[in-house]
């Protein structure tokens, strides 16, 4: 089945360790996205990326950083840099005849 | 810039009766429209979307939006609802007319249907 994954469902951190979230498509499209949800603030952009080794900051870069080696995957680093990274992480991808998203099931991130 | 306005947090709605979520949309160009849904701890799920062409617009599971255009507005409806569709719901927009093809959503309208 073709689909985006996210892993792992559940994400635990100790404050001042950067973290990493994997995204992986096998839907061969050439866009993907990093959003945060939070409670009553909908979804935020925080990366995204239309082309391999190409991507762009969203609305929320600051204390995160993404890199787009594969066209398959797009991994988001929580670093430490981030004041509140507890959050639920939705990765997404896209391809230019589709217009609208395939998003991942999520990963929530709680620092402890 | 773009933006969507759900003003709504929560809708309310007995089980059979006419629903509608409201969204309002703003882009310098001219828009597509989307309208996702998200149970708890999951990703969202396409519903439907404008591109172009009849402003009345169908999608999955019996829910239907308007564009209005002189509003700037795309309601979703569902002439019947269902338990099953309570759910978080958001509105999302993209400029037709830029390379960016990043959506921008809402902050989401939680529909509760009664039994």
């Amino acid at each position: 089945d073709g689909g985006i994954t996210q892993s792992p469902k559940y994400l635990f951190r100790k404050e001042g360790q950067n973290v990493t979230l994997s995204c992986e498509q096998n839907l061969n499209h050439d866009a993907m996205y990093w959003y945060r949800q939070d409670p009553g603030q909908g979804l935020r952009l925080i990366y995204y990326s239309q082309i391999v080794n190409d991507f762009q900051k969203g609305d929320i870069a600051e204390g995160y950083s993404v890199s787009r080696e594969k066209k398959e995957s797009f991994p988001l680093t929580v670093t430490s840099a981030q004041k509140n990274p507890t959050a639920f992480y939705l990765c997404a991808s896209a391809s230019p005849s589709n217009y609208g998203y395939t998003f991942g099931s999520g990963t929530r991130l709680t620092v402890v | 810039a773009q933006s969507v306005a759900q003003p709504e947090d929560q809708v309310n709605v007995a089980e059979g009766n006419p629903l509608t979520v409201k969204c309002t949309y703003s882009v310098s160009g001219n828009p597509y429209l989307f309208w996702y849904v998200q149970y708890p701890n999951r990703g969202l799920q396409f519903l439907l979307k404008y591109i172009t062409g009849d402003n009345l617009v169908k999608g999955s599971y019996g829910f239907e939006a308007e564009f209005n255009k002189s509003q700037t507005s795309f309601h979703l409806k569902k002439p019947s609802a269902l338990v099953s569709d309570s759910a978080l719901y958001f509105c999302a927009v993209r400029d037709k007319d830029t390379g960016r093809r990043a959506l921008t959503f809402g902050s989401g309208t939680r529909l509760q249907v009664q039994p």
